[in-house]
């Protein structure tokens, strides 16, 4: 089954400093690969996802994510942290590029920005 | 496009009483998922609908659980005798289909149940 590896439940980060959020797949078959964020009470967002065209992938709010298969990562970066990026943000996988797209997700990073 | 819609937003309940929850997907979207997140943990696959049809069934969803995709719309998701370990937000979401190149899942604010 395809998995995804969250490190670190919670991540604090200054106000202005970079974001730099962790994530490691494991894949029989190419992966599709997501990035979401929950803010408290609301559903997931998509952030951004990888299917298998650029490496490097641009999302919303100035987030970004490089797939590199040889370290099987998708790690989630923003140069600059700002007090809206408080939320949780969940990496997931998707081996079914068709039909059922279910996902598999993380346990995700609960991200604190320190003023 | 209103967005993803569930109801209610919180359930509470007793050991053994059954409940029902409510997704209203995005208009047009065939395809329609839902999710169970307990604390802690990142959500975890139920089951998936393509229209009316019920596709593929989680091991999580025991036979107290049972989904509903009447016409192709909107679903529902009901837990019978329910227990503690059924307290976690449901999570619903939906996706026009096509290949993942173009098919992204949205999902609800969720229905949080606490079993008492």
């Amino acid at each position: 089954a395809q998995s995804v590896t969250q490190l670190g439940s919670h991540v604090s980060v200054s106000e202005g400093a970079l974001v730099l959020l962790r994530c490691n797949y494991s894949s029989s078959v190419p992966p599709y690969l997501f990035w979401y964020v929950q803010y408290p009470n609301q559903g997931l967002q998509l952030l951004l996802k990888y299917t298998s065209a650029a490496t490097l992938v641009k999302g919303i709010n100035g987030f970004e994510a490089e797939f590199k298969k040889s370290e099987t990562s998708f790690h989630l970066t923003k140069p600059s942290a700002h007090m809206s990026d408080a939320a949780e943000y969940f990496c997931a996988v998707s081996d079914r590029p068709y039909g059922n797209n279910r996902l598999a997700f993380g346990k995700g990073n609960q991200v604190v920005v320190i003023p | 496009d209103t967005g993803v819609s569930q109801n209610p937003r919180h359930k509470i309940t007793k050991r053994g009483q059954n409940v029902t929850f409510r997704c209203d997907p995005i208009s047009e979207h065939n395809r329609l998922y839902w999710y169970r997140q307990t604390l802690g943990q990142g959500p975890e696959f139920l089951t998936y609908f393509q229209n009316e049809a019920q596709l593929e069934k989680s091991r999580l969803l025991s036979d107290r659980f049972s989904a509903e995709r009447p016409k192709g719309s909107f679903s529902t998701l009901e837990i019978q005798r329910t227990e503690q370990g059924d307290s976690a937000m449901y999570l619903c979401a939906s996706s026009p289909g096509g290949g993942v190149g173009t098919d992204t899942q949205y999902f609800g604010p969720g229905t949080r149940l606490t079993v008492l």
